[in-house]
This record gives structure tokens, C-alpha cells and sequence, in this order.
């Protein structure tokens, strides 16, 4: 079984309008981390959000928010007031106790105007 | 420097040679993922280390891979009798071990190309 998917291939959205990112994820652990990642065309990875499981506030960091639904097992992105440098690879991604981090297969988002 | 570093940046070698990809993490992080990238693709995990526990090697897609890390710090990763499906970016993060929210710095990848 894999252990986050990610459903969404590619993604549109206009500029200045939110889009969300779909993730979900299996594990039998209590405690895990799950993040998300960038990558621009450039190549590099870049750390976006965290979300821990036994936090009770969803995780925001600035245009960014995580929609954590635990009972679910989902993890989605949403970006808010999209801007075209937003346009890239977005990968997510959870870490169990003492164990790897592991990716989906990404998301590709494309802004436009 | 103050973020993780791959090199080569580049490497094309021919088909049955072997290569050598290091990483040098941010100094004091204790974990080191190394992490595949064919194009387009997402990222395959290879191997994980982390202090000094036995490696995760479970991501290691054959036994031409092998990786080390010296000293609990950088690392090479080894790719023996190189095939043209090798072709990819190779991904080396670190990352502190202080729980579990610290995130993973990734440095920009070593390209390889097998010809």
C-alpha cells in the first residue's frame, strides 16, 4: 500500500484564486510528521509547511495552510491568493517514528492569468 | 557552507563504470536521506541514516547501490556497473535530530547520466 498519495497529477489555477493540493496518507503509527515540499523547475526542494499528528490547529505558514483531517487521513495544501512563481512540483510527504520520510508522486500546479 | 552540498553537479559516465556521489550535510544534522528523481518523476527513497543506528537500506534498488557515511557526516553513495535506468537525479537531505518536526534540507542533486 502506498504511503501518500497524492491523486492529482497536474493542477490549473488562476492567479489570485486559492487552490488545494490533495494528499492522504496510511500509517498505523500514533505520532508522525507530514510535510510539503516545492520544487520549481530548477531542481531544488523546498520546505513549505508541517503538520504534526497530535496537533490540534491546522498548520499556516503565510499564503500557506494545511488542511489536516486526521480521522481521514488527509493532509491537503491549500495555497491562497495564488501567484505564478507558485507554479512548480508540490510534494508531500510523512515521516513515522524514527523512520524515513517518504514522498508521493507530486502534484504539478500551474498558475495563470 | 550553511546548506547541504552534492557533488559532482553533473555526471555522465558509460554504461558499466562506477560512480561515487557525495553529500555534505549541514554540520550537526544527524540524519541523511539519499533520495532518487528519474524526470518528471517523484522521489524514490534509497537510504537513510541516522546517527549511528544501522541504515535504513530498504529503498536500495539492487545491490550495485551501496552507500556510507563517515564520521556521522558526509556521505557517498555508490552506484556500481551503472545501467542506463540509473539515469536520474540523486537527492541527499539532512536533517537535525530533534523531533519530529524538524523538516529536511535537500541540496540541489546530483545529475547522472549514463550513456
Amino acid at each position: 500500500a502506498q504511503k501518500i498519495t497524492q491523486t492529482q497529477p497536474g493542477m490549473f489555477v488562476q492567479e489570485k484564486e486559492a487552490v488545494t493540493l490533495d494528499c492522504t496518507y496510511d500509517t498505523s503509527d500514533q505520532s508522525y510528521g507530514l510535510f510539503w515540499y516545492k520544487q520549481p523547475s530548477s531542481g531544488e526542494m523546498i520546505f513549505l509547511i508541517y503538520q504534526g499528528s497530535y496537533d490540534e490547529q491546522n498548520a499556516t505558514e503565510g499564503r500557506y495552510s494545511l488542511n489536516f483531517q486526521k480521522a481521514r487521513k488527509s493532509a491537503n495544501l491549500v495555497i491562497s491568493a495564488s501567484q505564478l512563481g507558485d507554479s512548480a512540483m508540490y510534494f508531500c510527504a510523512m515521516r513515522e517514528t524514527a523512520s524515513k520520510l517518504t514522498f508521493g508522486t507530486g502534484t504539478r500546479l500551474q498558475v495563470t492569468l | 557552507g550553511a546548506g547541504v552540498s552534492q557533488s559532482p553537479s553533473n555526471k555522465v559516465t558509460e554504461k558499466g563504470k562506477d560512480v561515487e556521489l557525495r553529500c555534505d550535510p549541514i554540520s550537526g544534522h544527524t540524519a541523511l536521506y539519499w533520495y532518487r528523481q528519474s524526470l518528471g518523476q517523484g522521489l524514490e527513497f534509497l537510504i537513510y541514516f541516522q546517527g549511528n543506528s544501522a541504515p535504513d537500506k530498504s529503498g536500495l534498488p539492487s545491490d550495485r547501490f551501496s552507500a556510507e557515511r563517515t564520521g556521522g557526516s558526509v556521505s557517498t553513495l555508490t552506484i556500481q556497473r551503472t545501467q542506463q535506468e540509473d539515469s536520474a537525479v540523486y537527492l541527499c537531505a539532512s536533517r537535525q535530530w530533534t523531533g519530529m518536526n524538524t523538516e529536511a534540507f535537500f541540496g540541489q542533486g546530483t545529475r547522472l547520466t549514463v550513456v
